[in-house]
């Protein structure tokens, strides 16, 4: 089955400490999101790729980073400098960047312990 | 002001009942709409998508966007207890490539 696989579904961060969240699709779509979703709001755009080797920061990219070296992998890493990290995030693709229809991942569920 | 404002909910029916869920936005540019339905702790999945104004029908589901009022809505005839979701709301502008979301109405349907 064609989908997103996000990884792991839990996540528990130390004071200090750098993680990172896989996502990894077989759809064969070029571009690829990170989106944050808190409680009472919409989701918020962190990062997105239109190919590999490029991507572009989103609304809220202070204290994550991203790479984009194969065309099914988008990890997402959150820093220490992301003082609140406490989130449910989320990855998509997309045909393409102007493509409006975005498929989503499971999610992954970020705590700070 | 946000650009896309949804009521939050919670939004508790019975199951039958016919459920309106509404958006309102403030960017005239916006042309596509979508609805994506969201069960919790999962990832959101497209539902209905509209380009434009007026309506599109899809089962139980039907999707109304009305520009001139800057209004769009989702009806659910026969609503079921599998329905019950979190509902978000989102739109597009034509070219651009960032998609804008509501922040979702929690809909519980009680059998």
């Amino acid at each position: 089955d064609g989908g997103i696989t996000q990884s792991p579904k839990y996540l528990f961060r130390k004071e200090g400490q750098n993680v990172t969240l896989s996502c990894e699709q077989n759809l064969n779509h070029d571009a690829m999101y990170w989106y944050r979703q808190d409680p009472g709001q919409g989701l918020r755009l962190i990062y997105y790729s239109q190919i590999v080797n490029d991507f572009q920061k989103g609304d809220i990219a202070e204290g994550y980073s991203v790479s984009r070296e194969k065309k099914e992998s988008f990890p997402l890493t959150v820093t220490s400098a992301q003082k609140n990290p406490t989130a449910f995030y989320l990855c998509a693709s997309s045909q393409g960047v102007a493509n409006e229809k975005l498929f989503f991942g499971s999610g992954t569920q970020l705590s700070v312990l | 002001q946000k650009e896309v404002e949804q009521d939050p909910g919670p939004l508790s029916v019975p199951e039958g009942a016919i459920v309106s869920l509404n958006c309102t936005y403030s960017n005239s540019a916006f042309q596509y709409f979508m609805w994506y339905r969201q069960y919790s702790r999962k990832g959101p999945e497209l539902l209905m998508y509209t380009y434009s104004s007026g309506n599109k029908e899809d089962g139980r589901f039907t999707a109304q966007v009305d520009k001139s009022s800057k209004y769009i809505s989702l009806f659910i005839r026969d609503s079921q207890p599998s329905d019950s979701a979190t509902y978000l709301c989102a739109m597009r502008r034509t070219g651009g490539f960032k998609t804008i979301f509501g922040a979702g109405t929690r809909l519980f349907v009680k059998a």
